[in-house]
């Protein structure tokens, strides 16, 4: 059982947008930076945003995220069928000294 | 360009051990460490720990202590994730996956994971 959790599943129809949350504590996302990563059927995890809305070169802005307190949440906009995934955030856990995961969110595309 | 390449899939018997291995190439390897995510059937990502690629000392996540084993060689800029005493709830795609923590922690490249089956 992961100490950030997020919805198991979030779906939208094609160009709509949905959002994934995840939440956490004082430990981890409350005093950490946020990161999240898709990953598509079959291949590795990709990252999508670092420092909790920073994107790296090559991610779409329909990619976006934002932290407040001790939750973040990674929306995505104009929805396409590509973006089909299982959508993960992380962050250090300062109590546990180490990198934790969310469970994971399910995104599908009606 | 940044590539992490793994080694191939593994098919192995309850007991043994194997040894992964990640090759970097497209950077400094010992600019940045390397971290070991396992993806098990139907589960999450589970981060496994990391390995300081500048001194060789390795950090291992709770629940990954004892039977796993991080590595380097950096004379071919080569990272290795060792597990002994396999069991069935070993079955898992490894991942190795470049750290960065100059601000947050995170995984900007990815291996393209090693798909390991315990079976008897």
């Amino acid at each position: 059982q992961s100490v950030l959790t997020q919805p198991p599943s979030v779906s939208a129809a094609p160009g709509q947008k949905v959002t994934i949350s995840c939440s956490g504590s004082s430990s981890n996302i409350g005093n950490n930076y946020v990161s999240w990563y898709q990953q598509l059927p079959g291949t590795a995890p990709k990252l999508l945003i670092y420092d909790d809305n920073k994107r790296p070169s090559g991610i779409p802005d329909r990619f976006s995220a934002s932290k407040s307190g001790t939750s973040a949440t990674l929306g995505i906009t104009g929805l396409q069928t590509g973006d089909e995934a299982d959508y993960y955030c992380g962050t250090w856990d300062s109590s546990l000294s180490g990198y934790v995961f969310g469970a994971g969110t399910s995104v599908s595309v009606l | 360009q940044v590539q992490l390449v793994q080694s191939g899939s593994e098919l192995t018997e309850p007991g043994a051990s194997l040894k992964i291995s990640c090759k970097a190439s497209g950077y400094t390897f010992t600019n940045h460490g390397v971290s070991w995510v396992r993806k098990a059937p139907g589960q999450g990502l589970e981060w496994m720990g990391w390995i300081n690629t500048s001194t060789g000392k390795a950090t291992y996540a709770q629940g990954f202590t004892g039977r796993s084993a991080f590595s380097l060689d950096t004379s071919v800029s080569t990272a290795y994730l060792q597990i002994s005493g396999l069991k069935a709830e070993d079955t898992a795609v490894y991942y190795c996956a470049r750290v960065r923590y100059n601000s947050g922690w995170y995984f900007d490249y990815w291996g393209q994971g090693t798909l390991v089956t315990v079976s008897s």
